[in-house]
């Protein structure tokens, strides 16, 4: 247990559905993180919240739309999705930004596209 | 920050030590070296960092080069448990972005 996590494990969505992610830290963090692993590669950084503030976006297309209402959670929503989107979608938060803080990361949702 | 590099596969006898190189030549004066593994199905999970001293902790002992163009993660007494992808990872101090940038990692086996 790594006091971050994340909502569902597993999702199986159409091109033409909405849904979100949803990811909750317990460690009272201050930034938090998408990243996104498909499959053979490397993870990619997504989003970066840090207070509540979007200071990151990996030029992500827009039909990733994350929100943060607040420090303890982030949502990824998603809407009109393609099949390469398919990967595991993996959360993150740490105390604070810079070299020295630590990430700690959820156990992922793993997204399939059909 | 600088690129690493690592080599994509590596076995270990379980109850041995487990010593994963990383490559970091360009390496600059203000970035640390962090070191985080994946197992399978999992998240990343931190394990140590260091800038220019050696670091030990519960999970593993990270040696840096004098030069610090490259350093060596240790796992003293690997287990099965340990199999997982290890990445290292180089970020700078002032890393405003807070960017962890993941490369290939070395998948590590431990085999009975």
């Amino acid at each position: 247990e790594t006091g971050v996590t994340q909502t569902p494990r597993h999702l199986v969505m159409g091109m033409t559905n909405k849904k979100s992610l949803k990811c909750e830290q317990h460690l009272g963090h201050n930034a938090m993180y998408w990243y996104k692993q498909s499959a053979k590669k490397p993870l990619e950084l997504m989003f970066v919240y840090n207070f509540k503030e979007q200071t990151e976006n990996n030029s992500v297309p827009s039909r990733f739309s994350p929100e943060c209402p607040n420090s303890s959670h982030l949502f990824l929503h998603l809407h009109t999705l393609q099949p390469e989107d398919s990967a595991l979608y993996l959360c993150a938060s740490s105390q604070e930004m810079g070299a020295k803080n630590i990430q700690y990361f959820g156990a992922g949702t793993r997204l399939s596209v059909l | 920050d600088a690129k690493t590099t690592q080599p994509p596969s590596m076995d270990c006898a379980e109850g041995r030590a487990a010593n994963l190189p990383c490559n970091h030549s360009t390496i600059s004066g203000n970035e640390y070296v962090y070191w985080y593994r994946q197992i399978h199905s999992q998240g990343p999970q931190y394990i140590i960092h260091g800038l220019k001293n050696n670091e030990t902790n519960e999970m593993a002992s990270l040696i840096i080069t004098e030069d610090r163009k490259s350093s060596t993660l240790i796992l003293p007494h690997a287990t099965l448990r340990d199999t997982a992808v290890y990445y290292c990872i180089v970020r700078r101090a002032n890393n405003a972005g807070n960017m962890l940038t993941f490369g290939g990692g070395t998948r590590l086996m431990v085999k009975p």
